[in-house]
């Protein structure tokens, strides 16, 4: 079945990088795009960006622009967000989501990485 | 930054009618996407496209559109809809998405 499996929990100490992965199976890695979001405790979900697997492509939202890093390894079918200089309130639940190119929507997503930014 | 705005609550009685409104400026050349989630879960696309219904996704979810403001209906509500739901859609070059400001749905 059509599954995104993500990388373990981190703790991470402020001004720290990391690195979460996305393994994707099921389906074909390089026809989706794969989406980052992100959302702090209690808060909403906040878009932070897409990369294209086929052509490595990225689209970054503007806040994160400088900062988040998102690569592909299309021999394993796995995406990369990395986010660097953490600070504390980075600490959130990370999603991967597909998306078909013509916009039908995130329509499988990740189970969620826990990041939490502390001293 | 563009913004989607959402009422923070919604409470309905079983059976009843949910509506959950999402304004942006940008709605109107943009498709407009709902996401149902439960505490604890990822998100769930239950609307793509304005109105559009994913498979699996019951008939009771549809979705509409008019001008600025699109349009999450749950007819015929049932305990399992209690959850948040965002909205998504882009700004008005399409090319930095967005997610609203979240719905909590409450089934009285």
């Amino acid at each position: 079945q059509v599954q995104l499996v993500q990388s373990g929990a981190e703790v991470k100490k402020p001004g720290a990088s990391v690195k979460v992965s996305c393994k994707a199976s099921g389906y074909t890695f390089t026809g989706y795009y794969m989406h980052w979001v992100r959302q702090a405790p209690g808060q909403g979900l906040e878009w932070m960006g897409w990369i294209n697997p086929n052509s490595g492509g990225t689209n970054y939202a503007q806040k994160f622009q400088g900062w988040v890093t998102m690569t592909r390894d299309t021999s394993i079918s796995t995406a990369y967000m990395e986010l660097s200089r953490l600070r504390s309130d980075d600490t959130a639940v990370y999603y991967c989501a597909r998306e078909e190119p013509s916009s039908y929507g995130m329509d499988v997503w990740g189970q969620g990485t826990t990041v939490t930014v502390s001293s | 930054s563009y913004e989607l705005t959402q009422p923070p609550s919604v409470s309905v009685s079983p059976g009843q009618t949910a509506r959950i409104t999402c304004s942006g400026d940008a709605l109107p050349k943009q498709y407009a996407y709902w996401y149902q989630q439960k505490p604890g879960q990822a998100p769930v696309l239950v609307i793509y496209k304005d109105s559009e219904r994913p498979s699996g996704i019951p008939e009771r979810f549809s979705g509409s559109s008019s001008g600025t403001t699109v349009t999450l209906t749950i007819s015929g509500v049932q305990a399992e809809d209690e959850a948040d739901y965002y909205c998504q859609s882009a700004d008005s070059s399409g090319t930095y998405k967005v997610f609203g400001t979240g719905t909590k749905v409450t089934v009285l």
